[in-house]
């Protein structure tokens, strides 16, 4: 079974601080990584994707992937209020089918 | 505006009264997906669809259906529905090749499913 894993939380920050959002995974030959943002009772919203090891930046957004540890992760910095939702990591290989999901980490921005 | 939406967004029922759960998306994307999320137990894959007339069993695929006949549409049928299928249910669909970045899967609002 592939599995993805992801601290429930709640994590709780500050507002203005980083919030770093971790996920590791089985499948060793997963190909795509992605992070979605779940407001309570919202749908899953495609926050940052990334395919190669290293870092991916967008905007307050930056997302780390380490295939050789299985591990991928997503910092927020200057987080703010609006921050505040549940994570969901997501992980796939070559083709749709293939695609797992975490539980889901629920970050608390504190103003 | 590229979305994909469900009908109805909230739903009760009783125990065995069929029911059919629409999901339409307007990106001419090959891939669909039906899923259902539960407190804890995270986004679990119930069928998805590789193309028109192409559909396979996701992780919990009992008590449910569904069915391709057009691209742009998806339903899910819950022949007889049972109290544990009371979960809220997400449609989602992507471009579906077999390339890393086409999986970027785009969801539906949601449908609030209630089986008393």
């Amino acid at each position: 079974q592939k599995e993805v894993e992801q601290n429930s939380g709640p994590l709780s920050v500050p507002e203005g601080a980083i919030a770093s959002l971790n996920c590791t995974y089985s499948d060793r030959v997963s190909q795509s990584f992605f992070w979605y943002r779940q407001y309570s009772g919202k749908s899953p919203e495609l926050i940052m994707s990334i395919y190669s090891n290293g870092d991916k930046e967008d905007g307050r957004f930056t997302a780390q992937l380490n295939k050789a540890s299985q591990y991928v992760s997503l910092l927020i910095r200057d987080s703010q209020p609006s921050d505040s939702a549940t994570y969901l990591c997501a992980v796939g290989g070559y083709n749709n089918n293939d695609m797992r999901f975490g539980a889901g980490t629920r970050l608390t921005v504190k103003p | 505006e590229a979305q994909v939406t469900q009908n109805p967004r909230y739903l009760i029922t009783v125990t065995g009264k069929k029911l059919t759960v629409t999901c339409s998306q307007n990106m001419n994307h090959e891939y669909m997906s039906w899923y259902r999320q539960d407190p804890g137990l995270g986004l679990r894959q119930i069928y998805y669809s590789m193309n028109v007339e192409v559909t396979d069993k996701g992780d919990v695929p009992e008590g449910y259906k569904v069915s391709r006949k057009e691209k742009r549409n998806f339903p899910l049928i819950l022949e007889s529905p049972s109290p544990n299928q009371t979960s809220l249910y997400f449609c989602a669909s992507s471009r579906g090749r077999t390339s890393a970045s086409y999986n970027e899967q785009f969801f539906g609002p949601g449908t609030r499913l209630t089986v008393l």
